[in-house]
């Protein structure tokens, strides 16, 4: 079946503006993450998702930085007035269950606020 | 000091070598992960242990919790093998999210 994607790869927006990031986990799997992955960093992690709700957001840098997951599956995370210490590789992965579960990620969202 | 420590940072060695990459932790800890991500992004679970070993083809992944600290072996590398390798770690207290090493980056040369 089909993994973990998302929309766009890269986003090349300027600073101050406002962006989302789509992550489509695998069908079926109720957790859902985000990280962000800076150049030559291991990533970070931002907040994760058990079905609906944010389980832990406690990752996001700022009150700029929102994520929803309104069904339990799509998810989307939205950067309010962009800026450039921004610009990083933003990840999303599913698993089947929260916690100890192999975490499938998708190929990233390149961000470049200029 | 971050809680997941990789070394070394870089390694670079002939195909054919026999490859340890090492990943210390200084959490309680439920699981940990071995990620392999090769350039451009893309992230795949290798390995999840909280005791033992595993292996996969050329890959061992070995877990020592008592010392915590992990090992990833690679036998008879291959320039295909030559990939950043990423530790993870899920922490026993609270949360469930990924602690992440800063990599290691593997480079096999012909």
């Amino acid at each position: 079946g089909a993994g973990v994607s998302q929309t766009p790869s890269n986003k090349v927006t300027e600073k101050g503006k406002y962006v989302e990031l789509r992550c489509d986990p695998i069908s079926g799997h109720t957790a859902l993450y985000w990280y962000r992955q800076s150049l030559g960093q291991g990533p970070e992690f931002l907040i994760y998702f058990q079905g609906t709700g944010a389980a832990d957001d406690s990752g996001l840098p700022n009150d700029r930085f929102f994520a929803v997951r309104p069904e339990g599956s799509v998810s989307t995370l939205k950067i309010q007035r962009t800026e450039r210490g921004d610009s990083a590789v933003y990840l999303c992965a599913s698993s089947l269950m929260l916690g100890a579960d192999t975490q499938y990620f998708g190929p990233g969202t390149r961000l470049t606020v200029l | 000091k971050n809680e997941v420590e990789q070394s070394p940072q870089n390694l670079t060695a002939q195909e054919g070598e026999f490859i340890t990459i090492n990943c210390s932790y200084s959490v309680g800890i439920s699981a940990l992960h071995w990620l392999q991500q090769h350039p451009g992004g893309g992230i795949v679970s290798l390995f999840m242990l909280s005791s033992g070993k595993k292996k996969h083809g050329r890959l061992i992944a070995t877990i020592n919790i008592q010392e915590k600290h992990s090992s990833l072996h690679i036998t008879a590398s291959h320039p295909r093998d030559s990939a950043v390798y990423i530790c993870a770690v899920i922490p026993y207290q609270g949360a469930q999210k990924l602690v992440f090493g800063q990599g290691t980056r593997l480079t096999i040369n012909p």
